[in-house]
């Protein structure tokens, strides 16, 4: 059982572009989860999403950036018309209807 | 709303040597609590979790952790530091019967001296 997996894992764009952050959470595991870790800092909730739905994007900026978790494939953040404080690494976690979070390996963008 | 402290940016420790992490953490109601540990450019493991039972919960690679309802801490200890064990830790917790996500605390980076 392969885990979760982000890609890319490395991704550069300019101010302006947009950015897609790819996860596709285990096998078997229906809730989907992606936080932001700034630099020298802890990760930072952003939003749950179970298929085709967003359960909570409490921690989603109102601007630019939107999650989806489609029938098939993989969940997709998406921030657009990016900026240098985008910098940062986004994790997403995946997990069952009742049992702890596993995590990817992430995606770190870079905004130049 | 729930919130998790982590006092220490830093702790050293020598090899072979007893190691503790400390978290608080503020939540309504029963807290479910994790520790994960993330190495370099590398995302966050599964380390353990305390949901409900014995308050000394043991977990992958030797480490156990103590909750304590009276202190809400739930502190990260290994009787033996390896200097393998050198990384960042993070302390989580979520409330029972809310949304799922976890609220991290800022990290801890342990280092183990040779």
């Amino acid at each position: 059982n392969a885990g979760v997996m982000q890609n890319p894992r490395h991704l550069v764009r300019r101010r302006g572009q947009e950015a897609r952050l790819r996860c596709s959470p285990m096998k078997g595991h229906s809730h989907v989860y992606w936080y932001r870790q700034l630099p020298e800092e802890g990760l930072k909730f952003m939003v749950y999403l179970q298929k085709e739905n967003i359960i909570d994007e409490s921690g989603m900026p109102k601007e630019r950036f939107s999650a989806e978790f489609p029938k098939e494939g993989p969940s997709i953040l998406r921030i657009q018309q990016v900026v240098r404080g985008d910098s940062a690494a986004y994790f997403c976690a995946s997990s069952p209807p009742s049992s702890e979070a596993f995590f990817g390996q992430g995606t770190r963008l870079t905004v130049v | 709303a729930q919130s998790v402290a982590q006092p220490e940016d830093q702790v050293n420790v020598a090899e072979g040597n007893p190691l503790t992490v400390k978290c608080t953490y503020s939540v309504s109601g029963n807290p479910y609590l994790f520790w994960y540990v993330q190495y370099p450019n590398r995302g966050l493991q599964f380390l353990l979790k305390y949901i409900t039972g014995d308050n000394l919960v043991k977990g992958s690679y030797g480490f156990e952790a103590e909750f304590n309802k009276s202190q809400t801490s739930f502190h990260l200890k290994k009787p033996s530091a390896l200097v393998s064990d050198s990384a960042l830790y993070f302390c989580a917790v979520r409330a029972p019967g809310s949304a799922r996500q976890l609220t991290f605390g800022s990290g801890t980076q342990l280092t183990v001296l040779p």
